[in-house]
This record gives structure tokens, C-alpha cells and sequence, in this order.
């Protein structure tokens, strides 16, 4: 168990709304990832985070914000909600010492009508 | 930029046989990571097996081994004795052994059914 704790697990929202999905982790990794995950496209990077305030864009980073100013939080924002964002959200860290492989939390479906 | 691809979208396989999963990747690089996740109904995503490219030896993690063919580019997944747990999603992913980022680059996934 990696500790990484995903919130809200579901959401369901409207077009052109807001929305903030939260990654926690409790072991003070460096690097954080956010990624979508869509039948036939498999996971794709939206952005990662190095450190604090420390962030990177990804393969699908349109639409998309995030931030991190705490090593524990990583927050990812759409700033106005599209039906093509319709997706399950993955939040990972990578792990000092172990080789190369990240650790996923359970991720959040989010549904946009 | 890498990329993955997984051809076989779904595959089945009939309880306590073996199945193979394909996964082909684009790289010019030579020092690199690949992986095999497994994605349950439960959405978690877990890893299977790991293989580092400097290494000639393939992988094997109990009934999971890999058939790692470096100039090929190609890396597949042998499941053994096939068990009804094993009904799932599987990702291939590549690592770049540079890669600043540590991130990932994953395959289309293919389901896997498993058969009683």
C-alpha cells in the first residue's frame, strides 16, 4: 500500500462547471502523477509534479491545471468542464528506491453531461 | 516521443491454459524500463512484472513470465495455468532509464477472459 488516497471517487457534473480532484499521499514522495484512463487510449500523462510548486505538462495536458503546494497534495483542476473529460482519473507517485514502476490510486470516475 | 501498442484488444482463455499477450513499443533508446500492469474490475491498477532492457534474461514472476525481444521491440506477457483471477485489463508501459520525470507511456490495454 503506497498511501495514496483519491477524492471525490466519483463526481458527476454538469458542462462548464468546475472541477477539483485531490490526490493525497502520506510518505512524502517527490514526484506525483495525474493521468486519465479511456477505452482503446490506455493511461495518458495529464501532468506530474517534481516537487513542490514543481509541475510538468503531459501527452493531454489541455484543459487541465494543476497544482502542488504541499508534497502530500496534488490537485487537479478543469476549469470548465467538457464532455470530453469524461473519464477515470488515476492519481501516481514514483518511489525512491524502487525501479521505475509507479503506485496508482484507485482512481475517480468523473462523468460530464 | 515512445509509444506503446497493444494489438489484441481482448483475448480469452479457457481456465488452467496458457495465454500470451502482445506488446510492441517504439524507442531510440537503449537504456529503458518496460512493465505489465493488471487492472481488475476494482479499477486498481497493479503491477505484474518488470523488465529492465540492459538485462537479457526475461522476466518470471510465479505463472507471469515475459518474452522480452530487444530488437524486435517487442515484449510480451505468458500467463500460465490461467486462473479465474486473472480476468482483467492488462497494460504494457515503458520507462525511459533517463527519464527525468520517472512517467510512464502505456499500451491501449488488453481484457482478458478466463474461461471456466
Amino acid at each position: 500500500d503506497a498511501g495514496i488516497t483519491q477524492s471525490p471517487r466519483h463526481k458527476v457534473t454538469e458542462t462548464g462547471t468546475p472541477v477539483t480532484l485531490r490526490c493525497h499521499q502520506t510518505e512524502n514522495h517527490r514526484y506525483m502523477y495525474w493521468y486519465r484512463q479511456d477505452p482503446g487510449h490506455g493511461l495518458r500523462l495529464i501532468h506530474y509534479s517534481y516537487g513542490v510548486k514543481d509541475t510538468d505538462k503531459g501527452e493531454v495536458s489541455d484543459g487541465y491545471s494543476v497544482s502542488r503546494s504541499k508534497t502530500e497534495d496534488f490537485l487537479l483542476t478543469l476549469e470548465s468542464a467538457t464532455s470530453s473529460q469524461t473519464s477515470v482519473y488515476f492519481c501516481a507517485i514514483s518511489v525512491k528506491g524502487r525501479t521505475g514502476e509507479l503506485f496508482f490510486g484507485e482512481g475517480s470516475r468523473l462523468t460530464v453531461l | 516521443a515512445q509509444t506503446v501498442t497493444q494489438s489484441q484488444p481482448e483475448m480469452s482463455v479457457q481456465e488452467a491454459e496458457t495465454v500470451t499477450l502482445s506488446c510492441t513499443y517504439d524507442t531510440s533508446e537503449s537504456d529503458y524500463y518496460l512493465f505489465w500492469y493488471k487492472q481488475p474490475p476494482s479499477r486498481q491498477m497493479i503491477l505484474v512484472i518488470r523488465q529492465e532492457a540492459y538485462k537479457q534474461q526475461n522476466a518470471t514472476e510465479n505463472r507471469f513470465s515475459v518474452n522480452f525481444q530487444k530488437a524486435a521491440k517487442s515484449f510480451s506477457l505468458k500467463i500460465s495455468d490461467s486462473q479465474l483471477g486473472d480476468a482483467a485489463m492488462y497494460f504494457c508501459a515503458y520507462r525511459s532509464y533517463n527519464n527525468a520525470g520517472n512517467m510512464l507511456t502505456f499500451g491501449g490495454g488488453t481484457r482478458l477472459m478466463v474461461k471456466p
